[in-house]
């Protein structure tokens, strides 16, 4: 069974730092690509990141770029997000999700995601 | 970047009903589509991708249609697990973009 499991809830003052982990189960890592995708509190989804299934490759919304940074350990079938600079409206619930394919190409391949992880609360507020 | 419009952003019906919500592309984005059915308090799980192919686990009163601009998730006879949010998503280019969501609800 496929399991995507994300760290837990997190409360973070405006301009700090936070990291973020999913640790998968169920597939063999390195052969899928990865995302990040948020949802604020009461709001539609945001895609965030993307990671190749051997880490080569990222990329990013241009809300976080500069600011969050995504990674993956192959080794530990474990995703990552490095969140800095956040602001309040980096508040929302995190979902890592697995992509059905090695990289995460629009339109080629398989650019959407499936399963999702429960999510992780991360607030932004002093 | 595209821009997905749902409607409506909400809808009430009965079980058995046959709904449909229409996602709309602010540019031609070929059949690169998916959709997503999300519960309170739950992730969000995906329905339907490449616009018209069904998830396998999905059941078949699920369909999905359109290319272009303008496509449309059906649900044949609405089911009491079915009241929901669903959401589409372009597939065809960076940022990966949402629709806001429609709401299903018990009428």
């Amino acid at each position: 069974e496929v399991q995507l499991l994300e760290s837990g809830e997190n409360l973070v003052q405006p301009g700090g730092s936070l990291r973020l982990s999913c640790a998968v189960s169920g597939f063999t890592f390195n052969y899928y690509a990865m995302s990040w995708v948020r949802q604020a509190p009461g709001k539609g989804l945001e895609w965030v990141s993307g990671i190749s299934g051997g880490g080569g490759t990222t990329y990013y919304a241009d809300s976080v770029k500069g600011r969050f940074t995504i990674s993956r350990d192959n080794s530990k079938n474990t995703l990552y997000l490095q969140m800095n600079s956040l602001r309040a409206e980096d508040t929302a619930v995190y979902y890592c999700a697995k992509v059905p394919d090695i990289v995460l190409v629009p339109g080629a391949g398989a650019p959407w995601f499936d399963p999702w992880g429960q999510g992780t609360l991360v607030i932004v507020s002093s | 970047d595209i821009q997905m419009t749902q409607s409506p952003s909400s809808v009430s019906a009965s079980v058995g009903d046959r709904v449909t919500i229409t996602c709309r592309a602010s540019q031609g984005i070929s059949s690169w589509l998916a959709w997503y059915q999300q519960k309170p308090g739950k992730a969000p799980q995906l329905l339907i991708y490449a616009a018209s192919s069904l998830q396998s686990g999905v059941p078949s009163r699920f369909s999905g249609s359109g290319s272009g601009t303008d496509f449309t998730l059906t649900i044949s006879s609405l089911q009491p697990e079915d009241f929901a949010t669903y959401y589409c998503q372009q597939a065809s280019s960076f940022p990966l973009t949402f629709g806001g969501g429609t709401k299903v609800e018990i009428k």
